[in-house]
């Protein structure tokens, strides 16, 4: 069974703070996304990856960057967090290619005061 | 760019109602299309897929069929349950090497007992 996890599970930051947002998985899998969700957006691609060391922009990059240091692990950064960014965070992997489905993390809770 | 369009953002039915969400695409050349599925406090999970026109994916009483000159991949299931009550997602990625997944907002469906 695929397995990807995140944490925290739920994080409270402060505006300007910096926030790293971890993402493991254990399948194997050369493709690793980060997407946010909000009511009335679904689920929009914030960065992804084709494999360690490789990071890419996705539809909404602007005020985050992403680090992929190993095949398993693949980090979203806040580096100046916003309110705009309170979101909930979901990391996905898969296999790359066109026709691989995405298996998808828990999600993390973000709330920027 | 690619973009998914998902008509209707709610969804309420009564229990053995039959379901249709209805997803269109626009999308250069031959696009993978999927659904995915969200039940409260997790991540979305895959449904199924399809990948080349006229082909019917299914899973769990759920189907669509791909339909390239209407650019549609409609999700129906016969009769819903309760049980079903979740937010639905079509999404495809694009041909090529670069795997590039894109989302609609997703449509929330709520069966009443």
């Amino acid at each position: 069974e695929a397995a990807v996890t995140q944490s925290p599970r739920n994080k409270v930051a402060v505006t300007g703070g910096k926030v790293t947002l971890s993402c493991n998985q254990t399948n194997n899998h050369n493709n690793m996304y980060w997407y946010r969700q909000d009511t009335g957006h679904g689920l929009r691609l914030i960065h992804y990856s084709y494999g360690a060391g490789s990071t890419e922009k996705g539809d909404i990059p602007d005020g985050y960057k992403a680090s992929r240091p190993s095949q398993e692990n693949f980090s979203l950064i806040l580096e100046l967090a916003t309110p705009s960014q309170t979101s909930v965070y979901f990391c996905a992997s898969g296999d790359g290619d066109k026709y691989a489905e995405q298996f998808f993390g828990p999600g993390t809770r973000l709330t920027v005061l | 760019g690619d973009s998914v369009t998902q008509t209707e953002g709610q969804v309420a039915l009564s229990e053995e109602d039959f379901l249709t969400i209805h997803c269109n695409y626009s999308a250069s050349g031959y696009p993978a299309l999927f659904w995915y599925v969200q039940y409260p406090g997790e991540g979305p999970q895959f449904l199924f897929r399809a990948s080349r026109d006229k082909e019917k994916g299914s899973s769990r009483g759920f189907e669509a069929t791909y339909n390239k000159e209407a650019t549609s991949f409609h999700l129906q299931k016969a009769s819903v349950q309760e049980s079903d009550s979740a937010v639905y997602y079509c999404a495809l990625s694009d041909q090529g090497g670069n795997y590039k997944p894109t989302f609609g907002k997703g449509t929330s469906l709520v069966v009443h007992p």
